[in-house]
């Protein structure tokens, strides 16, 4: 069965100060891994697609990395705007569905 | 309108009531998804759709039933909940269902649902 882990379930930093938040995964044949921010009483919003182990993307403070088993959000000089939930999915092989984490919750302090 | 949209956004009901939910995107994809988001929990895949057809309903209550006319609008219909249903439900939406790229799922605001 896919799973995903997502940890901290909570982080809190100061604006400025980078981090990483982190998603493991156990997945039989990966087909791609997925990035979501979700704002308050709103849908996930997708950041990233990540396909082989190595890959990395980038977008403004936001860079995800992917292993065989897990992959990092690494937020460089966060502003209090990136405060949000930050959602981890895989998708495996055989045309099954996306399995989500729990999120991680970041709070950016100014 | 572009993107995903939900309606109603907000929704109060009691355990008696019959609602639906709709859900439209405007992107020209093949797939639409139900989800259902609880505090405390992963996003629950309830139901999946591909052009038109049901091809994934994960143990979902009977008292759910989707409906998709066509692949750009995707309806809930709510009948008979319980307390336990109240949350937030989420619809998606992607190019396909196969190759992961095709995967990418955009979602609509949701509709937060309270059941009395």
């Amino acid at each position: 069965e896919d799973q995903v882990t997502q940890s901290p379930e909570a982080l809190r930093l100061q604006e400025g100060e980078s981090s990483s938040l982190n998603c493991s995964y156990t997945v039989s044949g990966l087909r791609g891994l997925f990035w979501y921010r979700q704002d308050p009483g709103k849908g996930p919003e997708f950041l990233f697609t990540l396909y082989s182990a190595g890959e990395e993307k980038e977008k403004e403070r936001l860079k995800a990395t992917l292993t065989k088993k897990e992959s990092f959000l690494h937020i460089t000089a966060p502003k209090p705007e990136d405060s949000a939930t930050y959602l981890c999915a895989v998708q495996g092989s055989g045309n099954t569905p996306l399995v989500f984490g729990k999120g991680t919750r970041l709070s950016v302090i100014a | 309108e572009t993107g995903v949209t939900q309606t109603p956004r907000h929704l109060v009901m009691g355990m008696t009531n019959k609602k639906s939910l709709k859900c439209e995107q405007h992107l020209g994809h093949n797939a639409m998804y139900w989800y259902k988001q609880s505090a405390k929990k992963p996003l629950e895949l309830m139901f999946v759709y591909n052009f038109k057809e049901q091809t994934e309903n994960n143990s979902v209550p009977s008292r759910f039933s989707p409906e998709c006319p066509n692949s750009s609008h995707l309806f809930l219909h709510l009948h008979t909940l319980q307390p336990e249903d109240s949350a937030l439900y989420l619809c998606a939406s992607s190019r396909g269902t196969g190759a992961a790229s095709s995967y990418e799922q955009y979602f609509g605001p949701g509709t937060r649902l309270t059941v009395t």
